[in-house]
C-alpha cells in the first residue's frame, strides 16, 4: 500500500522553509526520505525507526510520529539545491530488508 | 559506504529487441535486489524482488516473461527487457538492501530505457 504524500508540490523563494508530510494507514516499520534530481537516481536523506523519533541534518530534519503511521520532513531555508522531488518511502514489514515502497512524491522548486 | 554500479546509464533500442541492464554490488553482498519503474513525474514502483539463487517476486500487473530477472550471484543481479516496446520506455533503477548501514537502501544511478 502506497504512503500517501502531501503537497503534491511546492514552490519556495530561498530562504524559506517547507515541510513535507507522509502518511499511512498502518503502523509502520521504518520511514526512509529520498530526494531525486532530474534524471538522476534517488539520494538517500534519512530514515526514522523509532516512533516520536526527529533527526537532521544540517537543515534538513524528520520526524516519525508515536504511532508510527506519519512523518514529516522540515527543511529551513531552503536553498537553491534543495529543488527536486522529494520521496518517502516505507517499510511494512516487521524487520528490515522488506521492500521500500514510495509515496508519490512532492515537486520542491526553490527559486532565487 | 556500500555502491550499487548499475549499467548502462542509458539505452536506445529499437521495438522488438531485447535489452539487459545490470546492477552490481561493489563492495557488499547483495542477497536481495529490488527493481523499480519510474515514469516521468511519476514514483518509484516497484517491479519486482530477486534473490540471489532463486526466481524472482513479481509486483501484480508485472509480466514475469517480459521482464527478465537473473540474480545468479551475490554480486550481480539483470533485468532484461524482452520484445521492448514504446510503452516500456522508463527509468529503470535497481535497489539492494544493506544490513548494518546507515540507510539500509543503496540504489544504482538507474537506467534510462528509450524504444524507438
Amino acid at each position: 500500500q502506497q504512503p500517501v504524500q502531501s503537497p503534491q508540490a511546492v514552490i519556495l523563494r530561498e530562504g524559506e522553509d517547507a515541510v513535507i508530510n507522509c502518511s499511512s494507514s498502518k503502523a509502520l516499520y521504518s520511514v526512509h526520505w529520498y530526494r531525486q534530481k532530474h534524471g538522476e537516481a534517488p539520494v538517500f536523506l534519512m530514515i526514522l525507526l523509532k516512533g516520536g523519533e526527529q533527526k537532521g541534518h544540517e537543515k534538513i530534519s524528520a520526524s516519525f510520529n508515536e504511532k508510527k503511521q506519519q512523518s514529516s520532513l522540515y527543511l529551513t531555508a531552503s536553498q537553491l539545491s534543495y529543488s527536486g522531488t522529494y520521496f518517502c518511502g516505507t517499510e511494512r514489514g516487521n524487520n528490515a530488508g522488506n521492500m521500500l515502497t514510495f509515496g508519490g512524491g512532492t515537486r520542491l522548486m526553490v527559486k532565487p | 559506504g556500500a555502491v550499487v554500479s548499475q549499467h548502462p546509464s542509458w539505452v536506445i533500442c529499437k521495438s522488438g529487441t531485447s535489452v539487459k541492464i545490470e546492477c552490481r554490488s561493489l563492495d557488499f553482498q547483495a542477497t536481495t535486489m529490488f527493481w523499480y519503474r519510474q515514469f516521468p513525474k511519476q514514483s518509484l514502483m516497484l517491479m519486482a524482488t530477486s534473490n540471489e539463487g532463486s526466481k524472482a517476486t513479481y509486483e501484480q500487473g508485472v509480466e514475469k516473461d517480459k521482464f527478465l530477472i537473473n540474480h545468479a550471484s551475490l554480486t550481480l543481479s539483470t533485468l532484461t527487457v524482452t520484445s521492448a516496446h514504446p510503452e516500456d520506455s522508463s527509468f529503470y533503477i535497481c535497489s539492494a538492501y544493506t544490513q548494518g548501514s546507515g540507510n539500509g537502501y543503496t540504489f544504482g544511478s538507474g537506467t534510462r530505457l528509450t524504444v524507438v
